[in-house]
């Protein structure tokens, strides 16, 4: 079936202006995931979603940060007021439960801050 | 939390030559070790995987990896690398919770 599905595949913003970027997991996948992966950085995780439980945000680097999970499937992540270090490749990951199940990544949205 | 240490940064071999990349983590419980590729264009991919039980680890496209726990380390190995080995390279940790931890990464560059 399908993989992890991104998008926009690339983003460019200006300065303060809000960003969404959206996921698709993998159907029937019920944990999904998001990481940060900075330009010579290895990838950061920020946020977690199980089922209907709270959402793990321990990893969100600022109050600008926010995400939702509609509905157990899309996730939309949400950057308000963008600033330059913002710039990175946020990645989207899914998996059928978590800890021992492997992560499938989507393809990432490259996000320029200019 | 754990953290993930990944020896080099860029890694240059001919074809045929043996490949070893380092990873470190610093963790004293149980962990669960990963090592993830990404080849040029495409997604992170899952390469091999550690849980439990023996040590030595075969995973896709003749990798290798090796859980050392004495040592805190897991690395990676292949014989003899291809060109199409080149990619990008991530070591990945979770100690029994869902968030992995990732190291650096690793370029590795085969020239044909």
């Amino acid at each position: 079936g399908a993989g992890v599905s991104q998008s926009p595949s690339n983003k460019v913003t200006e300065k303060g202006k809000d960003v969404e970027l959206r996921c698709d997991p993998i159907s029937g996948h019920t944990a999904l995931y998001w990481y940060r992966q900075s330009l010579g950085q290895g990838l950061e995780f920020l946020i977690y979603f199980q089922g209907n439980s709270a959402p793990d945000k321990s990893g969100l680097p600022s109050d600008r940060f926010s995400a939702e999970r509609t509905g157990g499937s899309v996730s939309t992540l949400t950057i308000q007021r963008t600033q330059q270090e913002d710039s990175a490749v946020y990645l989207c990951a899914s998996s059928f439960g978590h800890n021992y199940n492997e992560q499938f990544f989507g393809p990432g949205t490259r996000l320029t801050v200019l | 939390a754990q953290s993930v240490s990944q020896h080099n940064h860029h890694v240059i071999l001919s074809e045929a030559a043996s490949l070893e990349l380092g990873c470190n983590y610093s963790y004293g419980g149980t962990v669960n070790l990963f090592w993830y590729v990404q080849y040029p264009g495409q997604h992170l991919q899952l390469l091999l995987k550690y849980f439990s039980g023996d040590p030595l680890v075969k995973g896709i496209k003749g990798f290798e990896a090796e859980f050392i726990k004495s040592k805190f380390s897991f690395n990676l190995r292949k014989p003899s690398v291809q060109w199409s080995d080149t990619a990008e390279y991530f070591c990945a940790v979770n100690a029994n919770d869902y968030k992995l931890s990732f190291g650096a990464g690793t370029t590795v560059t085969v020239r044909a």
